[in-house]
């Protein structure tokens, strides 16, 4: 099993629907997660932290399930400007990315 | 100037010459991180420095030497590089080097020719 894994998509989701993605990771012993948006040939940057009892950031909202070892994020009513790469980041004694999930709005 | 900065943005050399990339965070961080990105690839963490200390070093060959010459600056010596070197070079910060987020600079797209 890979130490983070995440469909990488693409997923090509109309304006206004809701859309949500997975992340898995291997080692239960992970204590930091999070979620990041890369858009095209810029910089990753932090989308937000996800927190053991889930957080909501406006239309973002994250979730931890520790005993199936996922993270998930929900985007709700979703805009063009949603469109990038969504990174899963798990931290343990090391910081591990996955490699991403692209997500296409379309208007 | 805020967050993290670096510089060139971009960069061309050829196998053989040496060039430095270098990082500057205005954040008050205490851990400083190079990153590589590949095209179709997840980031690959290269280098940690805490504390102006190297912690992690993440089997990079040694064309590449990493500087950290106080917890607000961080460079990346790059010398006798190969072609499949060509991705974009990521640095960045974080408060402390466990638990925190980190914050990334724009990036040096570097071609190797």
């Amino acid at each position: 099993r890979k130490e983070v894994e995440q469909d990488p998509g693409p997923f090509n989701v109309p304006e206004g629907a809701t859309v949500a993605f997975n992340c898995t990771y291997s080692n239960s012993a992970s204590q930091s997660f999070f979620w990041y948006r890369q858009d095209c040939r810029k910089e990753p940057k932090l989308l937000m932290s996800v927190y053991s009892s889930g957080n909501e950031d406006g239309r973002f909202t994250a979730q931890l399930n520790r005993a199936s070892q996922y993270i998930s994020l929900l985007i709700r009513d979703s805009k063009l400007s949603d469109s990038a790469t969504y990174l899963c980041v798990v931290r343990d004694d090391k910081i591990i990315f996955g490699k991403g999930t692209r997500l296409h709005i379309l208007p | 100037e805020t967050g993290v900065t670096q510089t060139p943005r971009h960069l061309v050399m050829g196998m053989t010459n040496k060039k430095s990339l270098k990082c500057e965070q205005h954040l008050g961080h205490n851990a400083m991180y190079w990153y590589k990105q590949s095209a179709k690839k997840p980031l690959e963490l290269m280098f940690v420095y805490s504390l102006e200390e190297r912690v992690e070093n993440n089997s990079v060959p040694s064309r590449f030497s990493p500087e950290c010459p106080n917890s607000s600056h961080l460079f990346l010596h790059l010398h006798t590089l190969q072609p499949e070197d060509s991705a974009l070079y990521l640095c960045a910060s974080s408060q402390t080097r466990t638990g925190y987020e980190q914050y990334f600079g724009p990036g040096t797209r570097l071609t190797v020719t």
